[in-house]
């Protein structure tokens, strides 16, 4: 059971660059989510999804998309990266929006 | 709105010492409430939790009590460790009918426990 991984676990990339962050859990989790965690401002949420072909915003969702084609997969894209983006990214899943939530390990994305 | 006050840190202590990291909290509904620890390098993970007023969640001798006269929920543990040294997030849901919201996360304390 390897609950939530992310990959990669860093990047680089230049600004107006695109990539795609990827995030898959294992335990038939239907909610999971997107944040990114900058100093001083906490876990800020992205977009979320309840299950299977759907999908919100959170508070800071301009400059990413997500889609959720199976229960296991949360994609996260960067459509053309900027250096507000710079952040540490954390997937979570759970089985309902207000549970548990359980957290990869983050990617630490800079674009220069 | 749905929201949670943390105090801002850092806190630095000795090994040994008393903590307490105070956490309030703002809801409409009936909340349930969640601590949870970031250790360096590292996702978040829950570390304790509570779902109705008067409990008390506690794991690895963390404690920390449902208090619904004064909205808090504040974390507790009698001698920190080295290990203890991570960065502290408090949390809350609100159920209500047709399905529960989404976490509350506060801003995060940042804990340094030195030798």
């Amino acid at each position: 059971n390897a609950g939530v991984t992310q990959t990669p676990k860093f990047q680089v990339l230049k600004t107006g660059q695109s990539m795609t962050l990827q995030c898959a859990q294992d335990m038939n989790h239907e909610y999971m989510s997107w944040y990114r965690q900058d100093p001083g401002m906490g876990l800020r949420l992205i977009h979320y999804s309840v299950g299977a072909g759907i999908t919100d915003q959170g508070e800071v969702p301009n400059g990413y998309n997500v889609s959720r084609s199976t229960t296991e997969d949360f994609p996260l894209r960067l459509l053309s990266a900027a250096p507000s983006q710079t952040s540490v990214y954390f997937c979570a899943s759970s089985y309902f929006s207000g549970d548990e939530q359980y957290f990869g390990p983050g990617t630490r994305l800079t674009v220069t | 709105g749905n929201s949670v006050t943390q105090m801002e840190g850092p806190v630095t202590l000795s090994e040994e010492a008393f903590l307490t990291i105070n956490c309030t909290y703002t809801a409409t509904g009936y909340p349930s409430l969640f601590w949870y620890v970031q250790y360096p390098g590292e996702g978040l993970q829950l570390l304790l939790k509570a779902t109705k007023a008067d409990d008390k969640g506690s794991n690895k001798g963390f404690e920390a009590t449902y208090r619904k006269e004064t909205t808090s929920f504040h974390l507790e543990k009698g001698s920190v460790q080295v290990s203890d040294s991570a960065v502290y997030f408090c949390a809350l849901s609100v159920f209500r009918e047709g399905g529960s919201e989404k976490l509350v996360f506060g801003k995060g304390t940042k804990l340094t426990v030195n030798p």
